[in-house]
């Protein structure tokens, strides 16, 4: 069974400084997406960033950029000059079909 | 476009009372789907409907759930009986048929759900 794993419960950076979540997963399949969502404080997740399996190349979505690493099964999100409203709950999720497979969670406090 | 609802935001009830979540997806998205958070741990995949048809109900946790679909717009999960372990963060989610698959699914803002 495939199982994500964000071994960070809790993180903290300063304003404009850049931070790395961390997600590791488990998988037996060749062809899936991981994604990392982002929940602000009583409001929805929305997607931040998504990565292809198949696709070497590392996501970069403006300041979210993701490092993709196939065999080592990991995938890490940088946050660069991080701002007050980056602080948020963010979810690491593994897909090979439809249904979503997520980490704990990693919780990201901005720092003024 | 109006994003995923949900209601209610929250709810609380005793052991043994019935609660109905509602989800209405975002219009024209054929795939909706449901998790649940229980405190602190992950969220968990509960089912999958295309349309009105339940795709994968693998999540279920037992018979005192039960998801409906009807007519394949909005979708209720009905807990009868309720019992404690239940409490948690109910999600929704929807996605359309992909004609070139990105597996994005656009989520709602949940119902906390507190059994007491």
């Amino acid at each position: 069974a495939q199982t994500v794993t964000q071994s960070q419960p809790e993180m903290s950076v300063q304003e404009a400084e850049t931070v790395t979540l961390s997600c590791t997963y488990d998988t037996s399949e060749s062809d899936y997406y991981l994604f990392w969502y982002k929940q602000p404080p009583s409001r929805q997740m929305i997607l931040v960033i998504r990565q292809e399996a198949y696709k070497q190349q590392n996501a970069t979505e403006n300041r979210f950029s993701v490092n993709f690493q196939k065999a080592a099964k990991s995938f890490s999100l940088k946050i660069s000059d991080s701002q007050l409203g980056d602080a948020a709950m963010y979810f690491c999720a593994y897909t090979g079909t439809y249904k979503y497979i997520f980490g704990t969670g990693t919780r990201l406090k901005v720092l003024a | 476009e109006a994003g995923v609802t949900q209601f209610p935001s929250h709810s609380v009830i005793e052991k043994g009372q019935t609660v109905t979540l509602r989800c209405d997806p975002i219009s024209g998205h054929d795939n909706l789907y449901w998790y649940r958070r229980v405190m602190g741990k992950e969220i968990k995949f509960l089912l999958h409907f295309v349309k009105e048809s339940k795709q994968d109900e693998s999540g279920m946790p037992n018979n005192r759930f039960l998801a409906e679909r009807t007519g394949g717009t909005y979708s209720t999960l009905k807990v009868q009986p309720a019992e404690l372990e239940d409490s948690g963060v109910y999600f929704c989610a929807s996605s359309p048929i992909w004609t070139v698959p990105t597996y994005e699914q656009y989520f709602g803002p949940g119902t906390r759900l507190t059994v007491t």
